[in-house]
């Protein structure tokens, strides 16, 4: 595998199920980001982690709760959502500036959700 | 992080130089111009990024103004397959600093 891979590709979920989004970079990279993009609406950033601290937390509801157990694998757990909720989420990895990138982020192929 | 300003959409002929301007006016000494695409139904793609001088790698060049208050992205021989949104973004190249994507340009190449 290579680059940042995201699990499932599609989700269909009930508002009182729960679920988890996966998120692998094998890019080596120290930096990993939870995206949400609505339909025609522009990309809004979730959630950054940095060195597996959350530096980042965009105003998100609870409903939407990340972890980052290493530097390589970032989750998203779903649970109680809305239907508003549907979008597809993406996720991307950086390379810091400290440390030898530019902070150019790498982003995975997205995971399309649908909240019924 | 400075705004930047996009014109929505652009068509351009396939096999021609595409120019794609982003104004960034309000743009500070130690924030970059960072250019992504985003081809449909996929994650946005880096294409590039400057702070001062121009940029040139294997998709495109990066003009910025000696002012930095604008710039072009200039993909050289647009194909079919550039069809895409592309984003200009101003940002610190800090650790785990975030993007903040705009509504960016919508660009149709056509045969």
């Amino acid at each position: 595998e290579t680059g940042v891979t995201q699990t499932p590709r599609h989700l269909v979920m009930g508002m009182t199920n729960k679920k988890s989004l996966k998120c692998e970079q094998h890019l080596g990279h120290n930096a990993m980001y939870w995206y949400k993009q609505s339909a025609k609406k522009p990309l809004e950033l979730m959630f950054v982690y940095s060195l597996e601290e959350r530096v980042e937390n965009n105003s998100v509801p609870s409903r939407f709760s990340p972890e980052c157990p290493n530097s390589s694998h970032l989750f998203l757990h779903l649970h109680t959502l809305q239907p508003e909720d549907s979008a597809l989420y993406l996720c991307a990895s950086s390379q810091s500036a400290l440390a030898g990138g530019d902070n150019e982020q790498f982003f995975g192929p997205g995971t399309r959700l649908t909240v019924l | 992080d400075a705004k930047t300003t996009q014109p929505p959409s652009m068509d351009c002929a396939e096999g021609r130089a595409a120019n794609l301007p982003c104004n960034h006016s309000t743009i500070s000494g130690n924030e970059y111009v960072y250019w992504y695409r985003q081809i449909h139904s996929q994650g946005p793609q880096y294409i590039i990024h400057g702070l001062k001088n121009n940029e040139t790698n294997e998709m495109a060049s990066l003009i910025i103004t000696e002012d930095r208050k604008s710039s072009t992205l200039i993909l050289p021989h647009a194909t079919l397959r550039d069809t895409a949104v592309y984003y200009c973004i101003v940002s610190l190249k800090a650790a785990g600093n975030k993007l903040t994507f705009g509504g960016g340009t919508r660009v149709l190449v056509k045969p």
